[in-house]
């Protein structure tokens, strides 16, 4: 059975950082980009950021390009999202999802980040 | 770039089929057959239910079909059923390895 489940959010003031998780089971990790999607009550789903199987290529939304990276441990079968200078319209559930062929196969429950005061 | 455009509600009764749209440009739903779409039940992560226009994967009933026509893609639900009751999101790739989703179609069985 595939499972991806994401650990690390939590309640961060504006400017500070987090680091999101997400475990994977079920399939095998290193034939699969893997994506951070985001969503918000006001503006639903937003792609967030991909990786390559191998790690070597790493891409962003125009959003968070230069605040957040990507990154994965094939030997831990984990994905990673560090997130530096939140932004309160950073708010928002974080999924992880596998990928495929440009079309997102397998999503995990979420996990909740607040950026607040 | 822009979130693709969809209904924010379609609704009907059991065993009637529904249509969602989902509108976006020559950039993306009109540049690409990669056009996805997602269920979500309250609390839980989105599924995969359509991949490229009009795939469906392992599992996923007949029942659920997709198209596409220029720069708009549908999503079409026959024999409407209450566990289709759910949020509805489309995705098109567009390009450069970035996506874009659209903003969710509430469907509600009456």
């Amino acid at each position: 059975e595939v499972q991806l489940l994401e650990s690390g959010g939590g309640l961060v003031q504006p400017g500070g950082s987090l680091r999101l998780s997400c475990g994977v089971s079920g399939f095998t990790f290193t034939n699969y980009a893997m994506n951070w999607v985001r969503q918000t009550p006001g503006k639903g789903l937003e792609w967030v950021s991909a990786i390559s199987g191998s790690g070597d290529s790493t891409y962003y939304a125009d959003s968070v390009k230069g605040r957040f990276t990507i990154s994965r441990d094939n030997s831990k079968n984990t994905l990673y999202l560090q997130m530096n200078s939140l932004r309160v319209e950073d708010t928002a559930i974080y999924y992880c999802a596998s990928e495929a062929t440009r079309h997102f196969d397998d999503w995990g429950q979420g996990t909740l980040v607040t950026v607040s005061s | 770039q822009s979130a693709l455009t969809q209904p924010a509600s379609v609704s009907g009764s059991p065993g009637q089929s529904i249509t969602i749209s989902c509108t976006g440009t020559s950039s993306d739903v009109g540049s690409y057959n990669l056009v996805s779409w997602y269920q979500q039940h309250p609390g839980k992560g989105p599924k995969l239910m359509i991949y490229e226009v009009n795939k469906r994967p392992s599992g996923v009933s007949y029942r659920f079909s997709g198209s596409k026509s220029g720069n708009t893609a549908s999503l079409t639900i026959s024999g409407l059923q209450a566990e289709d009751e759910a949020d509805y999101y489309c995705c098109s790739y567009a390009g450069r390895t970035t996506w874009l989703f659209g903003g969710g179609t509430k469907v509600t069985v009456l």
